[in-house]
């Protein structure tokens, strides 16, 4: 069965600090690693990974893949309160549009 | 462009009840995907529909089913209500059937089970 883990399960900093999220997955024909931000509804889409080792970058936010060590992290720089949510990490197959969800990281940053 | 439209926003029902969500992918993309969230915890994948077929089904009983019409619109139906169903409803939509682009997600239903 397929397996994403997220640690840690929450964290609290204060605005300006740097925070890394981890994901791990087992997941039979691998094919992409999603992240995701969800505030109150929707999960909004970040990053999607499928090559290990490429940094992608949006403003504060970058995510790197690690296919050997089957784990990916998502570093937020100089974090503002808006940066506040659930962060998901998900991970898909080569057999569509089924993805496999982690837990989640509920980021808190305080002024 | 619209985004991914999801109704009723809410909708409490009682046990044994029967209920129908609907979802409107963004246009252009012929792939919808149905997700329960449960509260604390991430989406679990209930189906995957392309070009009306049934492409995928997650690990829900048969009370659950989903249909996709010509226009990508898609249903979820939940039979014989449980309290165990009550959770948040999500549907994403992407161009495709293969996972190769993201999947994008509606605000989703909420769903309450009294």
């Amino acid at each position: 069965e397929d397996k994403v883990v997220q640690s840690p399960l929450s964290l609290v900093v204060h605005e300006g600090d740097t925070v890394t999220l981890n994901c791990s997955y087992e997941v039979t024909n691998f094919r992409s690693l999603l992240w995701y931000k969800q505030e109150k509804k929707a999960p909004t889409f970040l990053f999607m990974l499928t090559s290990s080792g490429i940094e992608k970058k949006s403003g504060r936010l970058s995510s790197i893949l690690d296919k050997k060590e089957l784990s990916s992290i998502l570093n937020i720089t100089a974090t503002q309160t808006g940066d506040s949510a659930i962060y998901l990490c998900a991970a898909n197959n080569n057999a569509g549009n089924m993805l496999t969800f982690g837990g989640g990281t509920r980021l808190m940053v305080k002024p | 462009d619209a985004g991914v439209t999801q109704s009723p926003t809410h909708l409490i029902k009682t046990r044994g009840q029967q209920v129908t969500l609907r979802c409107s992918p963004i246009s252009g993309h012929k792939s919808v995907s149905w997700y329960q969230q449960v509260l604390g915890q991430g989406p679990q994948f209930i189906f995957q529909y392309y070009e009306k077929e049934e492409r995928g089904r997650g690990n829900f009983p048969d009370r659950f089913s989903a249909r996709q019409f010509p226009n990508y619109s898609s249903e979820l139906n939940v039979n014989a209500l449980l309290l165990g169903d009550s959770a948040l409803y999500l549907c994403a939509s992407s161009p495709g059937s293969t996972g190769g682009q993201p999947q994008h997600f509606g605000d989703g239903t909420r769903l309450s089970i009294l």
